[in-house]
């Protein structure tokens, strides 16, 4: 049974830093990319990061690049993203997702971990 | 920033049959973009339906299909089921910028 399970989600004030964790299980996850998605409350979904599945290519959308670092250990089936600068709008839940392969695209996801950036 | 648009909201009747499309600001969605589909119902985590424009996963019902349709990708649901009420998103990847539509919210009458 492949399984996603986000943690590190957390209350912080505008400017701290997070670090987020997904721990995977069920599947190779060296073979495969990995993508964060957040949702806003109340809002839609919006791609946040992909990294490849030997590290060599990542992805950020524009609203957190230079804020957010995506990273993996391959040893520990574990995908990271660590983010700084926190603002207001960072606020959201963040799934983590399997990413694109020949046969698949995000076709798995976690339940989330909730970040809340207020003071 | 590319801007996906799917309609904010449609209705159908149980039964009945309805399209959902996903339209890109830079032009013609084409199977270059590698369109997705997700299914979220409130609560819960999406759930993937269709990849690559419309290759079904083993858990996608037979209504569900997808399609490139008049320069946009489209989701259409024949004889929906009242559990087909939901929000759906789009997804297409353009270079390295994967960009979600702003979601289509179902609603099964």
């Amino acid at each position: 049974e492949v399984q996603l399970l986000e943690s590190g989600g957390n209350l912080v004030p505008p400017g701290g830093s997070l670090r987020l964790s997904c721990a995977v299980s069920g599947f190779t996850f060296s073979n495969y990319a990995m993508t964060w998605v957040r949702q806003a409350p109340g809002k839609g979904l919006e791609w946040v990061s992909a990294i490849s599945a030997t590290s060599a290519n990542i992805y950020y959308t524009d609203s957190v690049k230079g804020r957010f670092t995506i990273s993996r250990d391959n040893s520990k089936n574990t995908v990271y993203l660590q983010m700084n600068s926190l603002r207001a709008e960072d606020t959201a839940l963040y799934y983590c997702t399997k990413g694109c392969s020949v046969s698949s695209c995000y076709d798995y996801w976690g339940q989330g971990t909730l970040v809340t950036v207020s003071s | 920033q590319t801007v996906v648009t799917q309609e904010p909201s449609l209705t159908v009747s149980p039964g009945g049959t309805v399209t959902l499309t996903c339209a890109s600001s830079t032009g013609a969605v084409t199977s270059g973009y590698y369109p997705n589909w997700f299914q979220q119902k409130p609560g819960q985590a999406p759930r993937a339906l269709i990849h690559s424009t419309s290759n079904k996963y083993s858990w996608t019902p037979a209504r569900f299909s997808g399609s490139l349709l008049g320069g946009k990708a489209a989701l259409t649901v024949s004889g929906v089921q009242p559990e087909d009420e939901a929000e759906y998103y789009c997804l297409l990847h353009q270079g390295g910028v994967v960009v979600f539509g702003g979601g289509t919210k179902l609603t099964v009458l």
